[in-house]
């Protein structure tokens, strides 16, 4: 069982706010990542970061950012949430060969 | 570039075997993962085979790999109520997990009738 959290789990806000999703992992983990889930159910990487102040992004453009000042926090932010944010957000970590996911944040933008 | 197909539903009896199939399409790939994700969850590791071997068993779960054809495929036996839920398949080309994310594939739903 892997120790990553993700808060909140739900969250529902309206059109120009800003937030932040966090994620936490307590096994020391060099290697991070956000996927966006979306309703099709495919997930897409859209952040990634190999350790402290490393922030790369992922395959899919976003317009969140990301931040590591720590090694076991990445959090997200949304500068300005639009109804196109609507997604599930999932952070993993990477240990060795494999990667562990949180349980996920799943953010409705009305 | 890099793609994972698999079938979006997949429905078997409770008992049966269930087997998930995937096709990836590229040859550097290193590590080949399933995931597993239930209803409002994360994803769950299941298993995992490097691209050097050609199968692997844990308990019910056989993973094949034919890395001629880029064909992945998971087998559970003995199906449970409890394998109900989406099933990934996800490529790593780098070493594994990767700094570059995973490629996964749509995700099969895993029916299980009665």
């Amino acid at each position: 069982e892997a120790d990553i959290y993700q808060t909140p789990r739900y969250l529902v806000i309206g059109t120009g706010k800003k937030i932040t999703l966090e994620c936490s992992q307590t096994m020391g983990h060099d290697k991070m990542y956000w996927y966006q889930q979306d309703p099709g159910m495919e997930l897409h990487l859209i952040h990634y970061s190999y350790g402290v102040n490393s922030t790369e992004k992922g395959d899919l453009s976003s317009e969140s950012t990301v931040s590591r000042i720590r090694t076991e926090h990445f959090p997200l932010t949304l500068e300005s949430a639009r109804p196109s944010h609507t997604s599930q957000y999932l952070c993993a970590s990477a240990g060795g060969d494999t990667q562990y996911f949180g349980p996920g944040t799943r953010l409705t933008v009305l | 570039g890099e793609d994972v197909e698999q079938s979006l539903f997949l429905s078997v009896r409770e008992g049966d075997s269930s087997v998930i199939n995937c096709t990836y399409t590229d040859s550097s790939s290193t590590y080949l993962y399933w995931y597993k994700q239930e209803p409002g969850a994360g994803l769950q590791l299941l298993t995992y085979i490097f691209s050097n071997m050609d199968m692997k068993q844990d308990q019910r779960l056989t993973v094949l790999l034919n890395k001629k054809d880029k064909h992945l495929s998971l087998r559970i036996a003995d199906t449970q109520t409890g394998d109900s839920a989406i099933y990934f398949c996800a490529e790593s080309i780098v070493s594994g997990g990767g700094a570059d994310g995973l490629t996964f594939g749509k995700g099969t739903h895993l029916i299980i009738q009665p």
